[in-house]
């Protein structure tokens, strides 16, 4: 069975400018978290998505979004980026309600 | 909201010793304790969980305990191995269909030869 697949692998972007991340997760899981990670603030989680609903969302501001196809492949979005947005950006699978995460090898984001 | 504080930030033990990476969590409601290694270029990785009704668990060389009352739980490696060497998270969560899964900061821990 593949696993997380997370594309690109790395991303450079200039500030102002938009992206989007890709995430296909492990065939049958229906659900797929965001995360962001930074060298000092570690795993930050953004938000999840369930059966193409947003179901649980973190603490980030409006320009980070995000969407799930019926396929539940998902994407992310920042919009307007800014010099504080490189990150790691990791994508999770798990099946149903099961609590266990599968994390994609993650997008390096940098933005100049 | 759940809020999960990990210590020490980094940590380095000589090959063969024990590490213990501690976190404290801030929501009583939380059910579920699992802890993460990520090493390098990778995606973290699921290495032992827990459950607030047991006290502690152990996976060969791993175990990780949970004080409820003190709202803590550890992580204990022994025998360290090079291969140890990586990032460890902890985490917790409500176990509910809806819960989301919130990580400590991380703790790096290298071992010395």
């Amino acid at each position: 069975k593949a696993g997380v697949t997370q594309t690109p692998r790395y991303l450079i972007k200039t500030r102002g400018q938009q992206v989007t991340l890709s995430c296909s997760p492990i065939s049958g899981h229906r659900s797929v978290s965001w995360y962001q990670q930074t060298p000092g603030q570690g795993l930050q989680f953004l938000f999840e998505y369930f059966s193409e609903t947003q179901r649980n969302k973190g603490n980030f501001p409006g320009r980070f979004s995000g969407r799930q196809f019926s396929n539940s492949r998902s994407e992310m979005n920042v919009s307007t980026l800014e010099l504080g947005d490189s990150a790691l950006y990791l994508c999770a699978s798990r099946q149903g309600a099961d609590e266990k995460l599968f994390f994609g090898s993650g997008t390096q984001l940098s933005v100049l | 909201g759940e809020n999960v504080e990990q210590h020490p930030s980094t940590l380095s033990v000589q090959e063969g010793d024990s590490a213990v990476i501690k976190c404290t969590y801030s929501d009583s409601a939380s059910n579920y304790f699992p802890w993460y290694k990520q090493e390098l270029g990778k995606g973290p990785q699921l290495i032992i969980d827990i459950r607030s009704n047991v006290g502690e668990k152990k996976d060969q060389r791993i175990a990780v305990t949970l004080n409820k009352t003190a709202k803590h739980f550890s992580l204990h490696i022994t025998e360290t191995q090079p291969e140890d060497s990586a990032v460890y998270f902890c985490a917790a969560s409500m176990r509910a269909r809806d819960d989301k899964i919130i990580f400590g900061k991380g703790t790096r821990l290298h071992i010395l030869p």
